[in-house]
C-alpha cells in the first residue's frame, strides 16, 4: 500500500503563505499524470474536494487555493490564508485505484 | 444538485450487524461507482469499498474484507453498506462518497453517518 505522509500541525497568520506536503512511500505519478487530490475538512463537516490531479482546482474553489508537484512529493499552498481557511487538509491518492489511501491529516491553525 | 444522504447509524455490541443506506440525488446514479469512507473520532480518512455502477464488482480494504458488504440499488439510486461481526475498531462516521468519472478522486461527500461499536 502507498503510505502518505503528512505534518499534523502548521501554524499561520491570517494574509501569509501556507504551504503543506504530502510525501508518498512511492511515486503516484503516471506517464506526467500526478495522481494526487487534496480535501478541505472543517469540524463537524464532510471533506471538500480542493485540488485534484495535483494542481487543478476543484469546482467553486478560490484561486488562493493552489497545487504542485509530481512523483513522491506534493504541495497544496494557501495564499494568502483567510480566517475560513482554518480546518485540516487531507492528501488522497488514487495510483492504486481502486484501492485508495489518504495521508493523516494536517491541522492549519493560526498562530 | 448533487445530494449524498446516509442513514442508519447508531450504536452496536461488538459482533453484531448494521447496515448503512445512502440515497442519492441530482445525478444519474446508475453512470457512477460509489464508495464508502469512513473517519475515526479525532481521526483521519480511511477508505472502506468501493463499487462499480452497475454491482457487478466490489473493492475492500483488508481489515473490513469478509466483514462488509458494499452494495446498490440501481432503481432507487442507493447504496448500501452491510457491516457484520462488528469490532470496536469500526467505530467512525461514515461517509458516502461519489468517485469523479475516472475513479481519481471523491467530488461529492454525503454528511456522514455516526456508527459506535461498544458493549
Amino acid at each position: 500500500d502507498i503510505v502518505l505522509t503528512q505534518s499534523p500541525v502548521l501554524a499561520v497568520s491570517l494574509g501569509q503563505r501556507a504551504t503543506i506536503s504530502c510525501r508518498a512511500s512511492q511515486s503516484v505519478s503516471i506517464s506526467s499524470i500526478n495522481l494526487m487530490h487534496w480535501y478541505q475538512q472543517k469540524p463537524g463537516q464532510q471533506p471538500k474536494l480542493l485540488i485534484y490531479r495535483a494542481s487543478n482546482l476543484a469546482s467553486g474553489i478560490p484561486a488562493r487555493f493552489s497545487g504542485s508537484g509530481s512523483g513522491t512529493d506534493f504541495t497544496l499552498t494557501i495564499d494568502p490564508v483567510q480566517a475560513d481557511d482554518i480546518a485540516a487538509y487531507y492528501c488522497q491518492q488514487s495510483r492504486e485505484s481502486p484501492l485508495y489511501t489518504f495521508g493523516a491529516g494536517t491541522k492549519l491553525e493560526l498562530k | 444538485e448533487v445530494q449524498l444522504v446516509e442513514s442508519g447509524g447508531g450504536l452496536v455490541q461488538p459482533g453484531r450487524s448494521l447496515k448503512l443506506s445512502c440515497a442519492a440525488s441530482g445525478f444519474t446514479f446508475s453512470d457512477y461507482a460509489m464508495a464508502w469512507v469512513r473517519q475515526a473520532p479525532k481521526k483521519g480518512l480511511e477508505w472502506v469499498a468501493t463499487i462499480i455502477y452497475d454491482g457487478s464488482s466490489t473493492y475492500y480494504r483488508d481489515s473490513v474484507k469478509g466483514r462488509f458488504t458494499i452494495s446498490r440499488d440501481n432503481a432507487k439510486s442507493t447504496l448500501y453498506l452491510q457491516m457484520d461481526s462488528l469490532r470496536s475498531e469500526d467505530t467512525a462516521t461514515y461517509y458516502c462518497a461519489r468517485p469523479s468519472s475516472d475513479w481519481d478522486n471523491f467530488d461529492y461527500w454525503g454528511q456522514g453517518v455516526m456508527v459506535t461499536v461498544s458493549s
